[in-house]
Order: structure tokens, then C-alpha cells, then sequence
């Protein structure tokens, strides 16, 4: 079975500096989908970037991009320019392209603030 | 507006009293599942439809039951809570087997059972 580690369990950053959270995970498959969502006080899941296995290029959306590194199974989330809406939980997530599976298997999170 | 709603959004009820979690979603999608979210620990899925009259179960199904009589709907049940069924629910659709797909997450329900 897949798993998802994300091992820092909060974060902080300076409002305009940059952030970086951490995400490993471990599976046998070689093709998979990783996705980082945020989660702000409101609960709502929201998609922040995703990575498809089988692209080198690292996705970029905006301020946000992924450090992906297949073979190490390393997927963190660097965060540019940070701003005060920034401040969430953040989830990493790993998604079977085999068989199907439409299952996200998510990471415990981590908690950004973000201080002004 | 594409979405997927979910009611109640709180729910305050007592051990043993079965309730219902409505989910629906208006994008004609076939995949819709349920997590339940607790701290420390994340999502996990508890169960998922992949159309209607196919559901199966996640990774923590147990004390849950689900239907999908209809492709927009997937209500989860809850026969007999239990206070470690306190949790974030949280129902979700996409399009099944799109290599673009993307979950679209509900707003989530709150339960706490005493």
C-alpha cells in the first residue's frame, strides 16, 4: 500500500519570504499523480499543484512550485512571495494512475502560518 | 456553478441514533467517495462509488454503510455512531479514470457524537 509522509507537523514563514514543505512517499507503482491541497479555516479542500510521475518538469502554478524527485520519492511544495492568505493546512496527496484508482492517499499535514 | 454540497454542515447527535450525511454533486461525474479527516492523522477514505450501484470499500469503512441509487447522489450512513466517529467528513467527486481528473472536495460536515 501507498503512503504519504509529511514530516513537519507546522511551519512558520515571514510574510514575502519563501517556504518549503516537505513530502515523501512510498510505492512500487511507476505511475502515479501528487497533488498538494490546501486547506484554509473555512475546511474547504482546495487543489494547489499537481505532478504527474512520468514528467520530469517540476509543476510551477504561480507563486507555488514542486521540488519532484522520483527517485528519491520527495515532493515538497515551495511557496514564493508568501502572503497572509497562505496561512493553512497543507496536505500531500498520491494518486494511482494504475487500475483505475481514483484514491487519494493523503499525507497527516502541516500546519503553515504565515506572521506578518 | 460546478460543486459538491453536502448537509448538514454541523451535526451534534447521540450514541446509537443513525443519521444520514446527504452528498451530491452537480458535474455528472461517476466517481464520488468519502474521507473522514481527524488531527494528526489526515484523510482517509472510508468508501467509494465508481457509478451507480458499485460502491466498495475504502481504507476505514468500518460502522459505515453508503448508496448510490442515483449518479449525483452518495449518502453516508451511520446505523449506529459511535463517539470515535466524531470526526470531518468530507465527500468528493471526479471523473472517473480521467487522466486529468481532479477530485472536487465538499465543504464538509462536522460530526460529533457524545
Amino acid at each position: 500500500a501507498q503512503t504519504v509522509t509529511q514530516s513537519q507537523p507546522e511551519m512558520s514563514v515571514q510574510e514575502a519570504e519563501t517556504v518549503t514543505l516537505s513530502c515523501t512517499y512510498d510505492t512500487s507503482e511507476s505511475d502515479y499523480y501528487l497533488f498538494w491541497y490546501k486547506q484554509p479555516p473555512s475546511r474547504q479542500m482546495i487543489l494547489v499543484i499537481r505532478q504527474e510521475a512520468y514528467k520530469q518538469q517540476n509543476a510551477t502554478e504561480n507563486r507555488f512550485s514542486v521540488n519532484f524527485q522520483k527517485a528519491a520519492k520527495s515532493f515538497s511544495l515551495k511557496i514564493s512571495d508568501s502572503q497572509l492568505g497562505d496561512a493553512a493546512m497543507y496536505f500531500c496527496a498520491y494518486r494511482s494512475a494504475e487500475g483505475g484508482s481514483e484514491k487519494l492517499v493523503f499525507g497527516k499535514g502541516t500546519k503553515l502560518t504565515v506572521n506578518p | 456553478e460546478a460543486q459538491v454540497t453536502q448537509n448538514p454542515r454541523y451535526l451534534i447527535t447521540v450514541t446509537g441514533k443513525k443519521l444520514t450525511v446527504t452528498c451530491s454533486q452537480n458535474m455528472n461525474h461517476e466517481y464520488m467517495s468519502w474521507y473522514r479527516q481527524d488531527p494528526g492523522l489526515g484523510l482517509r477514505q472510508i468508501y467509494y462509488s465508481m457509478n451507480v450501484e458499485v460502491t466498495d470499500k475504502g481504507d476505514v469503512p468500518e460502522g459505515y454503510k453508503v448508496s448510490r441509487k442515483e449518479k449525483r447522489n452518495f449518502p453516508l450512513i451511520l446505523e449506529s455512531p459511535s463517539p470515535n466517529q466524531t470526526s470531518l467528513y468530507f465527500c468528493a467527486s471526479s471523473v472517473f479514470r480521467g487522466p486529468w481528473s481532479e477530485q472536487y472536495f465538499g465543504p464538509g460536515t462536522r460530526l460529533t457524537v457524545t
